[in-house]
């Protein structure tokens, strides 16, 4: 299958700063990208869905100012999470859609853990 | 709004077994539906895709179907191994969005 990359794979930050996480498409061109969040023990949820050349569209609850996407080229997205704080500490990931294959297919990043103290 | 659920919440079996994985979904406007696996710290690996005119996938020891109309599908592991072990997630598309199930951490004891 396609591989998307993360990087960093973890970070640990002190409250008030700003963190940007990088998700690239390795070997295909995703014109979508999706960010993640996830809680210990709990699923993922979308926060957020990066449409390249267009402004990212946030799910309900996601302050778009706190979580700043970027998605300007089809094989990069970022986000950054602007002033953490340690209730922002989690696990983010990305994940890219695959329109030229068979199946529409989302592929999934390996995480990045962020600790904010 | 689409709601995944999966049971159960955990599962804990001996090496070898057989064992089934559920997962339910309201809405059954879906594209496709996804099951993965994620290891504890990790990001998530894909096992089987059934896209909606499907009605199972297999993969080496997995199997996956899916049944549309009632909202269901299940995750079959033939002879369970400790390797085994880990969260399994299904997942299922919507017009735009793949919403997640709660998951099942599994647990198999050599």
């Amino acid at each position: 299958g396609a591989v998307v990359s993360q990087h960093p794979s973890w970070v640990i930050c002190k409250s008030g700063t700003s963190v940007k996480i990088e998700c690239r498409s390795l070997d295909f061109q995703a014109t979508t990208m999706f960010w993640y969040r996830q809680f210990p023990k709990q699923s993922l949820m979308l926060m957020a869905t990066s449409n390249e050349g267009s402004k990212a569209t946030y799910e309900q609850g996601v302050e778009k100012d706190k979580f700043l996407i970027n998605h300007a080229s089809l094989t990069l997205s970022t986000l950054t999470v602007t002033s953490a704080h340690p209730e922002d500490s989690s696990f983010y990931i990305c994940s890219a859609r695959d329109v030229s294959g068979a199946y529409n297919e989302q592929f999934f990043g390996p995480g990045t853990r962020l600790t904010v103290l | 709004k689409q709601e995944v659920t999966q049971i159960p919440a955990a599962l804990s079996v001996p090496e070898g077994e057989n064992l089934v994985l559920n997962c339910s979904f309201t809405d059954s406007a879906i594209y496709n539906l996804q099951w993965f696996r994620q290891d504890p710290g990790k990001g998530l690996t894909s096992l089987l895709l059934i896209q909606s005119s499907q009605r199972e996938q297999t993969s080496g020891r997995l199997n996956a179907s899916l049944d549309k109309s009632s909202g269901r599908s299940t995750l079959y592991i033939a002879a369970s191994q400790p390797g085994d072990s880990a969260t399994y997630l299904c997942a299922v598309r919507g017009f735009q969005k793949l919403v997640f199930g709660t998951g099942t951490r599994l647990l198999v004891s050599p």
